[in-house]
């Protein structure tokens, strides 16, 4: 049973870029949720997608931006990326009807020069 | 907004000695979690305590909860290298989880 994954691993973009990083839950999960973790930090919930939809939404600007297909895979988005924006990217992945745990996948870790 | 604090943020133990994590939060949280993260890599859910009172044990270590204080424990008994890593707390539900600053832990030999 594959866990959830990440891709890519790692990426360097230019400030001003945009960038999408994505996510496929685990198996029978249909509940994506993504946090940002600078470095030496907690992580810091983005938003959590369920049903294609944007349910949650913790305290970021809009420049971030995701959405969920119908596999119940995800994108984020981030749009005029800014030297602040480097962080690990955390996806976790839960079942709506069985709520007491999420997982996490191994992340995207975002340099922006 | 929840708010999530531990303490200590950096813990260096000799191995064999017992240490306690503390785990603060503001309001009420539905559940509490505990995580470990090694450098460099993603989180390893090790605990979920659903009610108050509850404790839970793998291993060397013990976590509690204790939901009138808003206080969650994890107990390190006996230490060894193995353990060390960056220890979080999270409160919260899966909706919108909030986690604390972390505890970074070396054990010594």
């Amino acid at each position: 049973d594959a866990g959830v994954t990440q891709s890519p691993t790692h990426l360097i973009k230019t400030r001003g870029q945009q960038v999408t990083l994505r996510c496929s839950p685990k198996s029978g999960h249909d509940t994506v949720s993504w946090y940002q973790q600078a470095l030496g930090q907690g992580p810091q919930f983005i938003f959590q997608y369920y049903e294609e939809e944007e349910r949650q939404r913790g305290n970021f600007p809009d420049r971030f931006s995701g959405h969920q297909f119908p596999n119940y895979s995800s994108e984020l988005n981030v749009n005029a990326l800014l030297l602040g924006d480097s962080a690990l990217y955390l996806c976790a992945s839960s079942s709506r009807a069985y709520r007491p745990l999420q997982y996490f996948g191994p992340g995207t870790r975002l340099t922006v020069t | 907004e929840l708010k999530v604090e531990q303490n200590p943020l950096f813990l260096s133990m000799q191995e064999g000695k017992n240490y306690t994590i503390y785990c603060n939060y503001s309001t009420t949280s539905d559940r509490l979690y505990w995580y470990r993260q090694d450098p460099g890599k993603s989180l390893e859910s090790l605990f979920v305590l659903l009610s108050n009172g509850a404790v839970k044990q793998e291993g060397r270590l013990m976590a509690s909860l204790d939901t009138k204080a808003r206080l969650s424990t994890l107990h390190i008994t006996a230490a060894v290298h193995d353990l060390s890593a960056t220890y979080f707390c999270a409160g919260g539900d899966n909706n919108d989880m909030r986690f604390g600053a972390g505890t970074r832990l070396t054990v010594k030999p």
